[in-house]
């Protein structure tokens, strides 16, 4: 089946700092991928849809300037958490699909900000 | 708001089936019943998706009622390894778009 690949699959940063996950389609072509955070024993949360070539798509209540979302190609998006604070340690998920099939998922990415 | 509804738990013995059902009382016409699951500190895994025929994969059984209000995914013969947060999603073909609802946490027993 089709891959989606993240990372790092962990990163520790200092506060204040800006760290940068990717995600990837290794085997297929996307226009869209989404990003999901995921805090312990919680359900996933979707963030943003990343739209190749335009903006990002937001849910409500999701800072936009502090999660930065890049989809230069149709292969990888980016997800920079700007200016990171411990309450933005979370794991963080990104999802892609192809033609008429089931959305795939990366392997997460675990955020800790010290 | 997810459009889903499941048991926050379920236990189940090891070798015997788990039936995890889900509530979908919303599910429009054209909209695609999905089912993942998650491991701890990884990314859901799919396990199955039907729209209204009852559905069968090396996985798992997929039984969706005639009005299509509810579902049950049946693993038939559970193994330690089938420990896992079990997703229900109810969302259109192609648009890879989910909203997650709280999930079924399935404990599999020795």
């Amino acid at each position: 089946g089709a891959v989606v690949s993240q990372h790092p699959s962990r990163v520790i940063c200092k506060s204040g700092t800006s760290v940068k996950i990717e995600c990837r389609s290794l085997d297929f072509q996307a226009t869209t991928m989404f990003w999901y955070r995921q805090f312990p024993k919680k359900s996933l949360m979707l963030m943003a849809t990343s739209n190749e070539g335009s903006k990002a798509t937001y849910e409500q209540g999701v800072e936009k300037d502090k999660f930065l979302i890049n989809h230069a190609s149709l292969t990888l998006s980016t997800l920079t958490v700007t200016s990171a604070h411990p309450e933005d340690s979370s794991f963080y998920i990104c999802s892609a699909g192809q033609g008429d099939t089931e959305a795939f998922f990366g392997q997460g990415t675990r955020l800790t900000v010290v | 708001d997810a459009k889903t509804t499941q048991p926050p738990s379920m236990d189940c013995a090891e070798g015997r089936a788990a039936n995890l059902p889900c509530n979908h009382s919303t599910i429009s016409g054209n909209e695609y019943v999905y089912w993942y699951r998650q491991i701890h500190s990884q990314g859901p895994q799919y396990i199955i998706h039907g729209l209204k025929n009852n559905e069968t994969n090396e996985m798992a059984s997929l039984i969706i009622t005639e009005d299509r209000k509810s579902s049950t995914l049946i693993l038939p013969h559970a193994t330690l390894r089938d420990t896992a947060v079990y997703y229900c999603i109810v969302s259109l073909s192609g648009t890879y778009k989910y909203i997650f609802g709280t999930g079924t946490r399935l404990k599999v027993l020795a």
